[in-house]
């Protein structure tokens, strides 16, 4: 089955700086992969997502690229604040088949 | 437009005994997955059920089971409740075949505590 891995698996940043987690897959059939930020006590939420048809997607501080041949995808977030504090999780999916699910990625935006 | 709802918030069981979760899906969607979420990890897929069908499985046992209405909303039934059982379990509602099966929207979760 599928292998998602996350690095790092925890983060600071300054305010204002930048902050990029990264996630490998193994299954070369996984389509989709969409990442999911995580507030203590609350659900998943998802942010963003890309699917294999295309190398890289942006929503205004969000972005996400994704190399298919390398068999990996990062999330990039810019000027950062402390609001972005949570856990970020990747996910790898074949057409909405099983989700996997990286082991998350507990970031601290530092005022 | 109602989001993924489940009930109960949280639950304690003991050792041996049986729990039933419940979810309703976001308006809209026809597909019911449900994740269990230990302390400091990443959503493990139990299932996925589309058309009151179980459609995909994940590693675990049989001990984990479910349902889905006609109405699309679904159950999660444990039996035989073991210490490690104790987890968030999240369930997720996505569109069916219309859309791939993917974009998945998550429910607040129940937090099953087995003492």
């Amino acid at each position: 089955g599928e292998n998602v891995e996350q690095h790092p698996s925890t983060l600071s940043v300054q305010e204002g700086d930048s902050a990029v987690i990264k996630c490998t897959y193994s299954d070369s059939a996984s389509n989709y992969f969409p990442w999911y930020k995580q507030e203590l006590g609350k659900r998943p939420q998802l942010i963003i997502d890309i699917r294999s048809n295309v190398g890289e997607k942006k929503d205004q501080r969000i972005a996400v690229t994704l190399n298919k041949t390398a068999k990996h995808f990062s999330l990039h977030i810019t000027e950062t604040q402390p609001e972005d504090s949570a856990v970020y999780f990747c996910a790898a999916s074949n057409h909405g088949n099983q989700f996997y699910f990286g082991t998350g990625t507990s970031l601290t935006v530092i005022p | 437009d109602a989001g993924v709802t489940q009930s109960p918030t949280h639950l304690i069981k003991t050792r041996g005994q049986q729990v039933t979760l419940r979810c309703s899906p976001k308006s809209g969607h026809d597909t019911v997955s449900w994740y269990q979420q230990a302390l400091g990890q990443g959503p493990q897929f139990i299932f996925q059920y589309y058309e009151e069908e179980e459609r995909q499985r994940g590693n675990f046992p049989d001990r984990f089971s479910g349902h889905q209405f006609p109405n699309y909303s679904s159950e999660l039934n444990v039996n035989a409740l073991l210490l490690g059982d104790s987890a968030l379990y999240l369930c997720a509602s996505s569109l069916g075949p219309s859309v791939g099966f993917d974009e998945q929207f998550f429910g607040p979760g129940t937090r099953l505590t087995v003492l």
